[in-house]
C-alpha cells in the first residue's frame, strides 16, 4: 500500500534561517506531488506541483522554492524564512492528475 | 488564487440533522472533489465527482455537481458528533493542468 511521510511535525524558526520540509512517498512510483500551506482558519494555498522529477511549477512568487531529487521525494526550502511564511505546510501526492490526492500530516512552521 | 468558494464559512447543527455545504468555482474543470479535515490534522478525500457525472453517493454523503453553474453541494445526512470538521471543495482544471486548487471551507460543528 502506498504512504506518505512528511517531517517534522512540528517546527520553530527564526527570522532569517533556512528552511528544509521533506516528503516522501513510498509503495507508487511517478506520483504528482504538491506542497500547500494553510493560515490558521483557511483554506489550502498551491504552493508548488511537480508531475515528473525536475519538473517543477511554481504558483506563488516567493523566497520559498521546491525540488524533487528522486521520484518520491519532494522537497520545500527557504534559503531565509520571512515572519509571513507561518503556517501549516501539507505535502500531497495522486497516483495522476484525475484521481484523489492522499495528505501527509502536516508541519506547523512558527517563525519567530 | 482561489478557485472554490464554501458557502457557508461556518455551519453548527445538532446530532441527526442534515448539513449541506455548497462550492462555486470559477473555471472549467476535470473534476471537483471533497475533503475533510479534523483539527491540526492532514485533509482526507471523501468523493470525486467528474465533470460529466451530476450526482455522485458514499454512505451517508452525497455530492452534486452542476457544470453550468459552476457549483456543487456536499450533503451529510443524519450528522455525528464525529463529523465535526472542516470540509473542503477541491478543483482539478481542465486544459491539461495538473493543479489541484481548493476553497476556504466550511466548518462544521455536529452537536450532540
Amino acid at each position: 500500500s502506498q504512504t506518505i511521510h512528511q517531517w517534522p511535525a512540528t517546527l520553530v524558526q527564526p527570522v532569517g534561517s533556512p528552511l528544509s520540509l521533506e516528503c516522501t512517498v513510498e509503495g507508487t512510483s511517478n506520483p504528482n506531488l504538491y506542497w500547500y500551506r494553510q493560515a490558521a482558519g483557511r483554506g489550502l494555498q498551491l504552493l508548488f506541483y511537480s508531475v515528473g522529477i525536475g519538473q517543477i511549477s511554481s504558483e506563488v512568487p516567493q523566497n520559498l522554492s521546491a525540488s524533487r531529487p528522486q521520484d518520491r521525494q519532494f522537497i520545500l526550502s527557504s534559503k531565509k524564512l520571512l515572519l509571513s511564511d507561518s503556517g501549516f505546510y501539507l505535502c500531497a501526492w495522486s497516483p495522476s492528475p484525475n484521481t484523489e490526492a492522499f495528505f501527509g500530516q502536516g508541519t506547523r512552521l512558527t517563525v519567530v | 488564487s482561489q478557485q472554490g468558494e464554501e458557502d457557508p464559512q461556518a455551519l453548527s447543527i445538532q446530532e441527526g440533522e442534515n448539513a449541506t455545504m455548497n462550492c462555486s468555482y470559477k473555471t472549467s474543470i476535470n473534476n471537483l472533489q471533497w475533503y475533510r479535515q479534523n483539527s491540526g490534522r492532514g485533509l482526507v478525500h471523501l468523493i470525486l465527482i467528474r465533470s460529466n457525472e451530476r450526482e455522485k453517493h458514499s454512505g451517508r454523503l452525497r455530492v452534486t455537481l452542476d457544470t453550468s453553474k459552476k457549483s456543487s453541494s456536499l450533503l451529510i445526512t443524519a450528522s455525528r458528533a464525529a463529523d465535526t470538521a472542516s470540509y473542503f471543495c477541491a478543483t482539478l482544471l481542465s486544459g491539461g493542468y495538473n493543479k489541484l486548487i481548493f476553497g476556504a471551507g466550511t466548518r462544521l460543528a455536529v452537536h450532540p
